[in-house]
């Protein structure tokens, strides 16, 4: 299994672009989880999906900020107008329904400019 | 109001002795509590729990021990072997594993030959 895979790896980009990350869960996990590390705030829980279905959006911290699961396979993080602000390393997490131990992808480092 | 506090942001610690890293909670509804250990320019990855009807967990050189009426974890490693210098989170969820994991920010081991 090639576990969680985030796209891309690195991403800089011009204050008021549009942004946006990847992720592929692994097989078979019916929960995902995205978050948000930074220096300040550690790790932030941003949206969970259970089955495609967004569960809690109460960490997205604007509306700027949207995610997407189209599919079991996939996910979307977006971010538009991007700030400076939301310079951070983003993780994209899954787990079996009901299993607590997630696995992380490797983390999208967002530098806004 | 972070629900979840590891205050010592970095622990350096002798190969071959033990190493503990504390954490505190402030919400009584949590449940379950993971550890994860992160190194640089990788996600995460998922070490030990525990849930709120155990006081201790072990797995090889890791052990969790659970103090509910002081709402407070420990992890403990012995040995300390160089490979454990990482960053190690604390982590922990309500509600039978139906919403997402709330983080500490952290604590850097340095483990030192």
């Amino acid at each position: 299994d090639a576990g969680v895979i985030q796209s891309p790896r690195h991403e800089v980009t011009e204050m008021g672009q549009e942004v946006t990350l990847r992720c592929k869960p692994i097989s078979g996990h019916n929960s995902l989880f995205w978050y948000r590390q930074t220096m300040m705030r550690g790790l932030e829980l941003l949206i969970y999906f259970n089955n495609n279905v967004p569960i809690d959006d109460s960490g997205m911290p604007e509306d700027r900020f949207s995610a997407k699961m189209p599919n079991a396979s996939f996910s979307t993080l977006k971010i538009q107008p991007s700030e400076p602000r939301d310079s951070a390393v983003y993780f994209c997490a899954s787990s079996p329904r009901g299993v607590r131990g997630y696995t992380f992808g490797s983390g999208t480092r967002l530098t806004v400019v | 109001d972070q629900q979840v506090k590891q205050n010592s942001p970095s622990l350096s610690v002798q190969e071959g002795r033990i190493s503990i890293l504390n954490c505190d909670y402030t919400n009584s509804m949590f449940d379950y509590f993971l550890w994860y250990k992160k190194y640089p320019a990788e996600g995460p990855t998922f070490l030990i729990s525990i849930s709120s009807i155990k006081d201790k967990n072990e797995d090889g050189r890791f052990t969790v021990f659970l103090n509910k009426s002081a709402k407070h974890l420990s992890l403990h490693i012995v040995p300390s072997q160089p490979g454990d210098s990482a960053v190690y989170f604390c982590a922990a969820n309500t509600g039978g594993g139906a919403d997402g994991l709330t983080f500490g920010k952290g604590t850097h081991l340095i483990i030192q030959p």
